[in-house]
């Protein structure tokens, strides 16, 4: 049973630039979740998508947006890279409603952008 | 939104040695959970313990909700322990503490 899936693993970008993050949710999961982690920091909620829709979204400017696909896998997309993007990218995915609260989160492995 | 404060922030321990992480929360917690992440950065879920105490194997986890916090215990340690632990709430919008990192020596 595959976990969460991120694509790629690392990527460095030029400042100005524009970037595609990919996750492909665990198996029967439904909900994807996107996190940024600075160095040293704890991660940092970015926005959630179930149903194709951004359900809630943390304190992050409109240069980052995303996308959920009918197979439940989504993108993020950020435009305009500062310096200050780079980050670890994590997705994590779950299934709404799961479980008394408990949303049994499985976070994928991370994308690791460098903007330089 | 709600402030969420680790302590201590670096922990370095002799393998077999005991342990106790601590996580505040500036508010109600509904949805507690401890995670490990490794030196690859991937975070693995170890608890969701909104209150009371569970254990799993040479880790357990007490939340007292209704002073709004949370404790990790960690026995035993190993060197496959090492990595940071992170405490997050309050529902499925996590809100992560700085971490702590436990550095475990053969």
């Amino acid at each position: 049973d595959a976990g969460v899936t991120q694509s790629p693993t690392h990527l460095i970008k030029t400042r100005g630039q524009q970037v595609t993050l990919r996750c492909s949710p665990k198996s029967g999961h439904d909900t994807v979740s996107w996190y940024q982690q600075a160095l040293g920091q704890g991660p940092q909620f970015i926005f959630q998508y179930y149903e194709e829709e951004e359900r809630q979204r943390g304190n992050f400017p409109d240069r980052f947006s995303g996308h959920q696909f009918p197979n439940y896998s989504s993108e993020l997309n950020v435009n305009a890279l500062l310096l200050g993007d780079s980050a670890l990218y994590l997705c994590a995915s779950s299934l709404v409603g799961g479980g008394l609260g408990n949303y049994g989160y499985t976070f994928g492995s991370g994308t690791r952008l460098t903007v330089v | 939104g709600i402030q969420v404060e680790q302590s201590p922030p670096d922990l370095i321990l002799q393998e077999g040695a005991n342990s106790t992480l601590r996580c505040n929360f500036s508010d109600s917690v509904n949805n507690l959970q401890w995670f490990h992440q490794n030196p690859w950065g991937q975070l693995i879920n170890l608890f969701y313990i909104p209150s009371g105490t569970k254990q799993n194997g040479r880790l357990s986890a007490t939340t007292v909700a209704t002073e709004r916090y949370s404790l990790l215990y960690i026995s035993s340690s190993q060197t496959t322990d090492s990595g940071v632990y992170f405490c997050a709430g309050p529902d499925y919008k996590l809100s992560f503490g700085a971490g702590t990192t436990v550095t475990v020596r053969a």
